[in-house]
């Protein structure tokens, strides 16, 4: 059972535009979520998070929106350069961890920024 | 550079064998966790470490076994291997920080080692 979903494996997004990568939870518990951006023969580093008390939260470039009813969240990237090719993973968590918490990571998409 | 080192980066073994995979995690930081990444797979939380005492467990298979040591580096034991055990597998730390909540969920994660089963 899938509980964070990100139902785009890859996505194309010219240079300049906006990129917008979505993504789905299913367990209401959570409250916190966060992004990661992949690069290949790295690790994953942490991109920006939102908790549930907001519905977004912007660093620079990048902006976190986050609709509870709907169980969604997204990530905007504008403008998209190329520097932001890379797999972006979605991840979901109790912002107050318990011992059997865990941090629920999706699939990943893999952002294209084309030239 | 995050801060985790991973050790070796690559791994070729034959099935049946046994590896050790090492993690030292981020100064300071007391939690460390393990993640496997398959091929199109997302990262799965196999298990999680805390100032030496295991603290939460994934889907991590009976023949997979972790140890975090007094110096808080770790090491992830995967034995009788299997084709399907190739993979990326990953560990991350994080450090909980009193006064800051979200501060204590976020992962710092090394680059890796490739493990490749023939």
């Amino acid at each position: 059972d899938q509980q964070v979903k990100q139902n785009s494996p890859s996505l194309s997004v010219q240079e300049g535009r906006i990129s917008i990568l979505n993504c789905d939870y299913t367990n209401s518990m959570f409250d916190y979520f966060l992004w990661y951006k992949k690069y290949p023969a790295e690790g994953p580093t942490f991109l920006i998070s939102i908790s549930s008390i907001k519905d977004k939260n912007e660093d620079g470039r990048f902006t976190v929106f986050l609709n509870k009813s709907a169980k969604h969240l997204s990530l905007h990237i504008v403008p998209s350069q190329p520097g932001d090719s890379a797999v972006y993973f979605c991840a979901a968590s109790r912002l107050e961890m318990n011992r059997d918490d865990k941090i629920i990571f999706g699939k990943g998409t893999r952002l294209h920024i084309l030239p | 550079d995050s801060g985790v080192t991973q050790t070796p980066k690559h791994l070729i073994t034959a099935t049946g064998q046994r590896v050790t995979l090492r993690c030292s995690p981020r100064s300071g930081d007391l939690s460390v966790y393990w993640y496997q990444q398959s091929l199109d797979q997302g990262l799965q939380f196999l298990i999680q470490y805390y100032n030496g005492e295991e603290r939460a467990k994934g889907n991590i298979l009976e023949r997979f076994s972790a140890q975090q040591f007094p110096d808080l580096h770790s090491e992830l034991n995967l034995s009788s291997l299997e084709l399907g055990d190739s993979a990326l597998y990953f560990c991350a730390s994080s450090h909980p920080v009193a006064g800051s909540l979200r501060a204590k969920n976020i992962q710092y994660f090394g680059a890796g080692t490739r493990l490749s089963v023939l």
